[in-house]
């Protein structure tokens, strides 16, 4: 089992400018979760998704956006990039029946640098 | 606004020594408390997920108490060891039907041999 991978590992991208990261979850995992990690704070909930629809959106603005494949595999799409939008972008499976006392699985994240 | 805040911020210990850091959460609305563990360029490890108040869990020389009532998780580390080193994060999961975690900014411990 692979777990969650995402790619690219890192990224640099010019003020503007359209990035596309990609995850794909953990074996028998439908449901996935994109967070932002900015320096000095903790991973914040950007998105869910689940049945290839958004489920449940954090206080992200609509510049980021989402589509989860028939695979379960996700990608997260931010447009017109600012230099804010560096950070390390964590992607998070589970399974929709979640039950308390099981576990979300997380992948090792892409760093974006905006220039 | 739901807020999880955890302290101390980093904490550097000799190895051998034994360590305990604080996770605070809302104590409304609780389903779920995690902690992970996390080294640099890996993936966050999830050590413990607490549900019941009153719940103790234990990995090891790493354990973890909860307290939903007053809003506070402790994770202790019993006689550290260099491999110990990482970020700890705890994350609140909200009772609110659907799957979001809220993360703490996390403890960053270095043990030195």
């Amino acid at each position: 089992d692979a777990g969650v991978t995402q790619s690219p590992t890192h990224l640099i991208k010019t003020r503007g400018q359209q990035v596309t990261l990609r995850c794909s979850p953990k074996s028998g995992h439908d449901t996935v979760s994109w967070y932002q990690q900015a320096l000095g704070q903790g991973p914040q909930f950007i998105f869910q998704y689940y049945e290839e629809e958004e489920r449940q959106r954090g206080n992200f603005p609509d510049r980021f956006s989402g589509h989860q494949f028939p695979n379960y595999s996700s990608e997260l799409n931010v447009n017109a990039l600012l230099l804010g939008d560096s950070a390390l972008y964590l992607c998070a499976s589970s399974s929709a029946d979640w039950i308390p006392h099981t576990e979300a699985f997380f992948g090792q994240g892409t760093r974006l640098t905006v220039v | 606004i739901l807020n999880v805040e955890q302290s101390p911020q980093s904490l550097h210990v000799q190895e051998g020594d034994s360590t305990n850091f604080t996770c605070s959460f809302p104590s409304s609305n609780f389903y779920a408390l995690h902690w992970y563990r996390w080294e640099t360029a890996k993936s966050p490890e999830a050590l413990f997920v607490m549900t019941l108040n009153g719940d103790e869990k234990k990995k090891g020389r790493i354990s973890a108490t909860l307290n939903t009532k007053e809003g506070y998780s402790y994770l202790y580390i019993k006689g550290s060891q260099p491999e110990d080193s990482a970020t700890y994060l705890c994350a609140f999961r909200p009772d609110t039907g659907f799957q979001k975690l809220v993360f703490g900014t996390g403890t960053r411990l270095l043990v030195s041999p």
